[in-house]
């Protein structure tokens, strides 16, 4: 049963355009959300989260929209860029962040490529 | 940055080989590590939570007789895939978590690992 799902495998942008990641859960239990981004032969590195308190969080090019009512959130990157191009991961926790003990789902990932 | 190392990146052996693969914080004290297993093109999943000085927690489903986990010190936890077979072959991840708590969890660069 897969509680975090990111519909899209893949997705291509064109650079200086908007990149949107969209990630859908189904356990309303979830209280934080992290996005990840993964290079091959990498591990993830984190990239921005949100509370469950929260419908927005921003910084820099990345922002993360929260829509609790639909179970669903978002990653925008705008402008995009060529070193962009990963695979990026939705994760969902049912802790609250402060306590970065508890365990992460993982969404099955979505390739972005950005080109020129 | 806080970084996580995680060591062999790549092993290779045969049918029946135990592999010790190893977890690292090296600039911060982890009193908790994860460890997941990611399948081609599958999400990364949660395999156990490793405690310091105390038992791991194991997902359902996860053999604990299969997959030993020792967490001897605040800096380096391991997992040993015992008597290995083919359908171990996969990557697996450690992440840490800061216990200072107010960081996500950091990645290891995982380990390839394939039985022949």
């Amino acid at each position: 049963d897969q509680q975090v799902k990111q519909n899209s495998p893949s997705l291509s942008v064109q650079e200086g355009r908007i990149s949107i990641l969209n990630c859908d859960y189904t356990n309303s239990m979830f209280d934080y959300f992290l996005w990840y981004k993964k290079y091959p032969a990498e591990g993830p590195t984190f990239l921005i989260s949100i509370s469950s308190i929260k419908d927005k969080n921003e910084d820099g090019r990345f922002t993360v929209f929260l829509n609790k009512s639909a179970k669903h959130l978002s990653l925008h990157i705008v402008p995009s860029q060529p070193g962009d191009s990963a695979v990026y991961f939705c994760a969902a926790s049912p802790g609250v962040g402060v306590l970065n003990t508890d365990k992460l789902i993982f969404g099955t990932g979505t390739r972005l490529q950005v080109f020129p | 940055g806080a970084v996580v190392s995680q060591h062999p990146s790549r092993v290779i052996c045969k049918s029946g080989t135990s592999v010790k693969i190893e977890c690292r914080s090296l600039d911060f004290q982890a009193t908790t590590m994860f460890w997941y297993r990611q399948f081609p093109k599958k999400s990364l999943m949660l395999m156990a939570t490793s405690n310091e000085g105390s038992k791991a927690t194991y997902e359902q489903g996860v053999e604990k007789d299969k997959f030993l986990i020792n967490h001897a010190s605040l800096t380096l936890s391991t997992l040993t895939v015992t008597s290995a077979h083919p359908e171990d072959s996969s990557f697996y991840i450690c992440s840490a978590a800061d216990r200072g708590g107010g960081q996500p969890q950091h990645f290891g660069d995982g380990t390839r690992l394939s039985i022949l």
